[in-house]
């Protein structure tokens, strides 16, 4: 069945400094491609997603790449600020519209 | 608009119990979703309404989970009976249609003792 490997588990960084996620598929029918930021104690809420007819896609200091090729995406913060911290998960989904996520990454962002 | 709104955040149950978990979507969303993460592994899919109509149960682990949406409102996801690897957080999730994004709701933490 479909799987997604999300690496790292858990990223710090200097506030100030970017952060990089990365997340492999394997379902080549894949064709959405979102990430969720869940804060704790909170629900999972969309930060950003693509579609496979882009390869990369920026909303302010987040961005989003897509490799179909190589199936890989990755999500880029710069900047990075405390208020980030939280847990990240990508996900992909395909026809069947069901989401598939990653295990998540624990990004702490330190003052 | 109101998001996705979950019954009850948090429970407890003892094994053998039956729990029931309701969730009222985002209104005119169609499609429904119910999801669960355990022991801090990933969230994984378990099953999706259009309206009232289950249209793809693939990820629900067994007959001892029951989920429900008479009326193609909000929708029920009943567990009887509950086994301690059931505990985990059960997330509800809508769209407006196939193709809009999942809007999730806070969750339900079940614990089962």
């Amino acid at each position: 069945g479909e799987n997604v490997e999300q690496h790292p588990s858990t990223l710090s960084v200097q506030e100030g400094d970017s952060a990089v996620i990365k997340c492999t598929y394997s379902d080549s029918a894949s064709n959405y491609f979102p990430w969720y930021k869940q804060e704790l104690g909170k629900r999972p809420q969309l930060i950003i997603d693509i579609r496979s007819n882009v390869g990369e896609k920026k909303d302010q200091r987040i961005a989003v790449t897509l490799n179909k090729t190589a199936k890989h995406f990755s999500l880029h913060i710069t900047e990075t600020q405390p208020e980030d911290s939280a847990v990240y998960f990508c996900a992909e989904s395909g026809s069947a519209r069901q989401l598939t996520f990653g295990s998540g990454t624990q990004l702490t962002v330190l003052p | 608009e109101a998001g996705v709104t979950q019954f009850p955040s948090h429970s407890v149950i003892e094994k053998g119990q039956t729990v029931t978990l309701r969730c009222d979507p985002i209104s005119g969303h169609d499609n429904l979703y119910w999801y669960r993460r355990v022991m801090g592994k990933e969230i994984k899919f378990l099953l999706h309404f259009v309206k009232e109509s289950k249209q793809d149960e693939s990820g629900m682990p067994n007959n001892r989970f029951l989920a429900e949406r008479t009326g193609g409102t909000y929708s029920t996801l009943k567990v009887q009976p509950a086994e301690l690897e059931d505990s985990g957080v059960y997330f509800c999730a809508s769209s407006r249609g196939l193709n809009n994004e999942q809007f999730f709701g806070p969750g339900t933490r079940l614990t089962v003792l």
